[in-house]
């Protein structure tokens, strides 16, 4: 499987502030995708990012609030633009593994943010 | 678009007792299909997927699933759960597009 290094892993930021969300891979992947988990909900897939081309965004998602850049097969990030505190979460990335019996996704350890 | 439904949203269950979670996706065509468990204050853990072959799966820590085609559904079992497995349990599913869209989630808590 794919190894993801996620960073940083958490952080307390003011609101009106934005903040860089990094992810590395350690293999080239077609497609990365980033993820959104409010506290004590399940995950909701914010984009798809592919190497040359700009995100896909899911409904209720735009790339003036989630900027997402995607400069080669093994490096993403996300920004989250003029943060409030409803923007607190925890941020993920995750990658789809090879196919076969290793087919599945891997997932980055998670950004925590708080926006105060 | 695709849905992925988990209609118990908490579970209470003492120790010994079965478990099964309920998991309904939208998709009509071949998905993939996996859960994932998330245990207090830790990251999403896979326990098992299916995506072809036999329809009852077997994953970590004598978790089993079962793919019902007819039925969209992938519901998860465990004979006989143990306080160790209070945990978020999240039904996940993927199609042609390669997304991976999750459900609600279900909290279990398994009390001694």
């Amino acid at each position: 499987s794919a190894v993801i290094s996620q960073k940083p892993s958490r952080d307390i930021c003011q609101r009106g502030t934005s903040l860089t969300i990094q992810c590395q891979v350690d293999s080239q992947v077609t497609m990365m995708f980033w993820y959104r988990q409010q506290p004590g909900q399940s995950l909701t897939l914010i984009a798809t990012a592919n190497q040359g081309s700009e995100a896909t965004y899911e409904s209720g998602f735009v790339i003036d609030k989630f900027p997402i850049s995607r400069p080669n097969l093994t490096f993403s990030t996300l920004t989250v633009s003029n943060m409030s505190p409803e923007d607190s979460s925890i941020y993920l990335c995750s990658v789809e593994d090879s196919g076969g019996a290793d087919y599945g996704y891997t997932f980055g350890s998670g950004t925590r943010l708080t926006v105060v | 678009a695709q849905s992925v439904s988990q209609h118990n949203h908490h579970v209470i269950l003492s120790e010994a007792a079965s478990l099964e979670l309920g998991c309904n996706y939208s998709y009509g065509g071949t998905v993939n299909l996996f859960w994932y468990v998330q245990y207090p204050g830790q990251h999403l853990q896979l326990l098992l997927k299916y995506f072809s072959g036999d329809p009852l799966v077997k994953g970590i820590k004598g978790f089993e699933a079962e793919f019902i085609k007819s039925k969209f559904s992938f519901n998860l079992r465990k004979p006989s759960v143990q306080w160790s497995d209070t945990a978020e349990y999240f039904c996940a599913v993927n199609d042609n597009t390669d997304k991976l869209i999750f459900g609600t989630g279900t909290r279990l808590q398994v009390f001694p």
